[in-house]
């Protein structure tokens, strides 16, 4: 069964100070892994498509690389407007662009 | 910069009414999706739709619930006889570049079935 799984499910930390984001998963075959943000109350914005592994991605403080298990979200030097949700999910070759989700990991970054 | 629209933004219905949620996808977008999030959960699939027909439905998706594009432009859920557990926020999206490409979403409706 196609899965995702993100940890850690919460995350603290001060501005300025870095991290990363863990996204696992197993899937049948993926056509792309994909992040997004998204702020309470609100839909997903897209950040990210990661389609194999070694690739990455930048966008300004935040940079997405792939692996074949898993990709991380990096945050570097975080302000506290990154503070949000971000959710990571895939799409399998087996299906018509269906996306399945990870639960998230809730940012906080505090002043 | 193009949106995803979504109407209304929270619902509020009376368990067994018929609800229509509906959404304006952007306009030369193919592949059209509805997701929903019950509070605290993941964001799960419903449907996906391309060519007039859907394309892909989950377990969820059963006889109570129905897409269409009428026209154009719209895009709509329906469910028929609302029960408790439907409560979520229900979330629309559309692709264009390819079904595996990205997927924008739009606001989303909050629907709350008393």
């Amino acid at each position: 069964e196609d899965q995702v799984t993100q940890s850690p499910e919460a995350l603290r930390l001060q501005e300025g100070e870095s991290s990363s984001l863990n996204c696992s998963y197993t899937v049948s075959g993926l056509r792309g892994l994909f992040w997004y943000r998204q702020d309470p109350g609100k839909g997903p914005e897209f950040l990210f498509t990661l389609y194999s592994a070694g690739e990455e991605k930048e966008k300004e403080r935040l940079k997405a690389t792939l692996t074949k298990k898993e990709s991380f979200l990096h945050i570097t030097a975080p302000k506290p407007e990154d503070s949000a949700t971000y959710l990571c999910a895939v799409q399998a070759s087996s299906n018509t662009g269906k996306l399945i989700f990870g639960q998230g990991t809730t940012l906080q970054v505090k002043p | 910069e193009p949106e995803v629209t979504q109407t209304p933004s929270h619902q509020v219905t009376q368990m067994g009414q018929e609800v229509i949620l509906r959404c304006v996808p952007i306009s030369n977008h193919l592949y059209f999706y509805w997701y929903r999030q019950i509070l605290g959960q993941k964001v799960e699939f419903l449907v996906s739709f391309y060519n007039n027909e859907i394309s892909e439905k989950s377990e969820i998706f059963d006889d109570q619930f129905s897409v269409e594009r009428p026209d154009g432009s719209n895009f709509t859920l329906k469910i028929r006889s609302t029960k408790l557990e439907d409560s979520a926020m229900y979330f629309c999206a559309s692709a264009g570049g390819g079904a595996f490409t990205e997927a924008f979403f739009g606001q989303g409706t909050r629907l709350t079935v008393v």
